[in-house]
């Protein structure tokens, strides 16, 4: 499977702040994937990142509050824009497996923390 | 109701006892199943895929049911190490690869 690497590992941040999370995968993928688990919680996808095209986003997830960039095939950003505590939460991208379409293999995560 | 249940757990089992961890799924138009497997702080790892044949990993054996829309795994000869929470994941696939987590039954096995 992927290497994938997350920055930062976390990351304690003020209320209206943004922060960028940065997603890197060791070879080329074609889909990459955002999800956020709350405290307890289990995942919650946030949006698919397409490379060359704008993101898909799930329901109850915006482009203004969670925009997303995918300028190549090993790489992503997600932002979480002007921040609440109620973004206090993992964020963890993932990436597709090449060989076998619909496993998804995931980075270590970014904890999040809003003051 | 979600759309992916999970036995509420905690289970807490002695070393080499087996253990049955039981998941539904509401969309039977769903195409893939996963089990994941994930650790305290830690990231999901992929378990196994389950396939509509059934299929074992060593101590691992998944068995998927489409009719009743269950899917299940089964540890025997628990380990220490197997300590972590499950989570039963399911996708519609076609393509869209959408993961729907359930919520994760948390399995601790004491010596």
């Amino acid at each position: 499977s992927a290497v994938i690497s997350q920055k930062p590992s976390r990351d304690i941040c003020q209320r209206g702040t943004s922060l960028t999370i940065q997603c890197q995968v060791d070879s080329q993928v074609t889909m990459m994937f955002w999800y956020r688990q709350q405290p307890g919680q289990s995942l919650t996808l946030i949006a698919t990142a397409n490379q060359g095209s704008e993101a898909t986003y799930e329901s109850g997830f915006v482009i203004d509050k969670f925009p997303i960039s995918r300028p190549n095939l090993t790489f992503s950003t997600l932002t979480v824009s002007n921040m609440s505590p109620e973004d206090s939460s993992i964020y963890l991208c993932s990436v597709g497996s090449s060989s076998k379409f619909y496993e998804q293999y995931f980075g270590p995560g970014t904890r999040l923390t809003v003051t | 109701r979600k759309e992916v249940e999970q036995d509420p757990g905690p289970f807490n089992v002695p070393e080499g006892a087996t253990v049955a961890f039981n998941c539904t799924y509401s969309n039977s138009a769903s195409q893939s199943f996963f089990w994941y497997r994930q650790d305290c702080r830690k990231e999901p790892k992929l378990l196994m895929s389950v396939y509509s044949s059934g299929n074992e990993d060593g101590r691992f054996t998944a068995q998927l049911n489409r009719a009743s829309q269950y899917i299940s795994l089964l540890i025997r000869d628990s380990k220490l190490s197997d300590s972590a929470t499950y989570l039963c994941v399911v996708s519609l696939g076609s393509g869209y690869n959408k993961l729907i987590f359930g919520a994760g039954t948390r399995l601790a096995v004491h010596p």
